[in-house]
């Protein structure tokens, strides 16, 4: 089974600066990989798939980049809404697993 | 627009079964998978397996292999996940999603807003 470690666990930083969100799978998902936000009490949300296509209605401040086992998820400008929880998810091997996620924290 | 709207809380003890549902709206309920994802509380997301609504078929993570059953009622859009043998473990939040893009890929689009189960003696 393929695993997905996300890093940092935690990331701090203040509203308006630049989040960088990594995730990295242990074999290659080609780009079959997903970004998805969770706030507290919510169900996840969809932002990015195929690595890097936002899904409708994903701000243009959320960028994913990346392919084969290295993967980042960028957030351009931090919004207060943005505080959340980051999960990565690979859909390329059975069976699809998520990173244990990363939180971002008001600095 | 699409919506799925799950069944509400269930307190269940060791050993017994709870069934959780999730009823779909705003597209045509046959036309994606169906998948099942739970969070334990302060926890991370972990997948449980898949069902197409159109031919019943599933696909089950290895964890849930003979515990987990996923159907459906296609008459009102609506997809089912029971699981037996509960042990406090089982403690989460159930969330179905709307699985695949019609095209091979298989992220989740559209969540249902989670079911908790509590498994308490």
């Amino acid at each position: 089974e393929i695993v997905m470690t996300q890093s940092p666990a935690t990331l701090s930083v203040s509203p308006g600066e630049r989040a960088t969100l990594s995730c990295r799978a242990s074999q290659s998902v080609s780009s079959n990989l997903a970004w998805y936000q969770q706030k507290p009490g919510q169900a996840p949300r969809l932002l990015i798939y195929g690595a890097s296509t936002r899904a409708t209605g994903i701000p243009a401040r959320f960028s994913g980049s990346g392919s084969g086992t290295e993967f980042t998820l960028t957030i351009s400008s931090l919004q207060s809404e943005d505080f959340a929880v980051y999960y990565c998810q690979q859909y390329n091997n059975w069976p699809q697993a998520f990173g244990q996620g990363t939180k971002v924290e008001i600095k | 627009q699409v919506q799925l709207v799950q069944s509400g809380a269930e307190v269940k003890k060791p050993g017994a079964s709870v069934k959780v549902s999730c009823k779909a709206s705003g597209y045509t309920f046959t036309s994606y998978d169906i998948n099942w994802v739970r969070q334990a509380t302060g926890q991370g997301l972990e997948w449980m397996g898949w069902m197409n609504p159109n031919s019943g078929n599933t696909g089950y993570a290895q964890k849930f292999q003979g515990r987990v059953t996923m159907t459906r009622n296609t008459s009102i859009s609506t997809a089912y996940m029971e699981l037996s043998s509960l042990r406090s473990e089982d403690t989460a939040v159930y969330y179905c999603a709307r699985w695949g893009d019609g095209s091979g890929s298989y992220y989740s689009d559209y969540w249902g807003q989670g079911t908790l189960v509590t498994v308490s003696s």
